[in-house]
């Protein structure tokens, strides 16, 4: 079963809009959910959460964690063509899980035309 | 530092025939996993590696997948014999010290099964 949900799926917006990408999640007592953007190429990786309520911000993008509601989101103001990417969330299981990886979701594909 | 490296960035192959991938992980890091991402399943975890002993190869789909490491720098993923379904982008990635912290991608080899 899917342990990391993220929507919408897929999106598309005009440039100089605001987007939020949202990911849920059912692990419990997970250590830190991550945030990566996809491109063409690889993942680069942009935010480690690992409090509740505190956001993270680098420029335009920033992302906050709600591990009550188990949920994180990111936002992107103003976007622009460049932000044109899948966006990857992934959960970093408890301690007692051993040493098990990440676990990623599908991501969410967002398309920002001109 | 060069970043995680693969090799090839494409390959093309039949139906039937011997395929394998190249990884080189960042120098110093303990932890290689190799991914593979399609546009059904997204991005999922083959296996792992922490100092050159698989430690996890739950996600190796069946016993036509096959990974070694043989030293710190240098992992390969084979497939024989290889199938269409085959087809996706397989990625590699290195961590420093645990399976769980932020987790550095190379390019990906996109492999085309025909």
């Amino acid at each position: 079963e899917d342990k990391v949900v993220q929507s919408p799926l897929s999106l598309v917006v005009h440039e100089g809009d605001t987007v939020t990408l949202n990911c849920s999640y059912e692990v419990t007592n997970f250590r830190s959910l991550l945030w990566y953007k996809q491109e063409k190429k690889a993942p680069t990786f942009l935010f480690m959460l690992t409090s509740s309520g505190i956001e993270k911000k680098s420029g335009r993008l920033s992302s906050i964690l709600d591990k009550k509601e188990l949920f994180s989101i990111l936002n992107i103001t103003a976007t622009q063509t460049g932000d044109s990417a899948v966006y990857l969330c992934a959960v970093e299981p408890p301690r007692n899980s051993g040493n098990t990886p990440l676990v990623f979701g599908k991501g969410t594909r967002l398309s920002v035309i001109a | 530092d060069a970043g995680v490296i693969q090799s090839p960035r494409h390959e093309v192959t039949e139906m039937g025939q011997e395929v394998t991938l190249r990884c080189k992980p960042i120098s110093g890091h303990d932890y290689l996993f190799w991914y593979r991402q399609t546009m059904m399943r997204g991005l999922e975890l083959l296996i792992y590696f922490n100092n050159n002993v698989p430690i996890d190869d739950s996600g190796m789909p069946e016993d036509r997948f096959s990974a070694k490491m043989p030293n710190a720098s240098f992992s390969t993923l084979k497939i024989q014999p290889s199938e269409p379904r085959d087809s996706a982008v397989y990625f590699c990635a290195s961590s420093l010290a645990s399976a769980q912290e932020t987790q550095y991608f190379g390019p990906g080899t996109r492999l085309l099964v025909l």
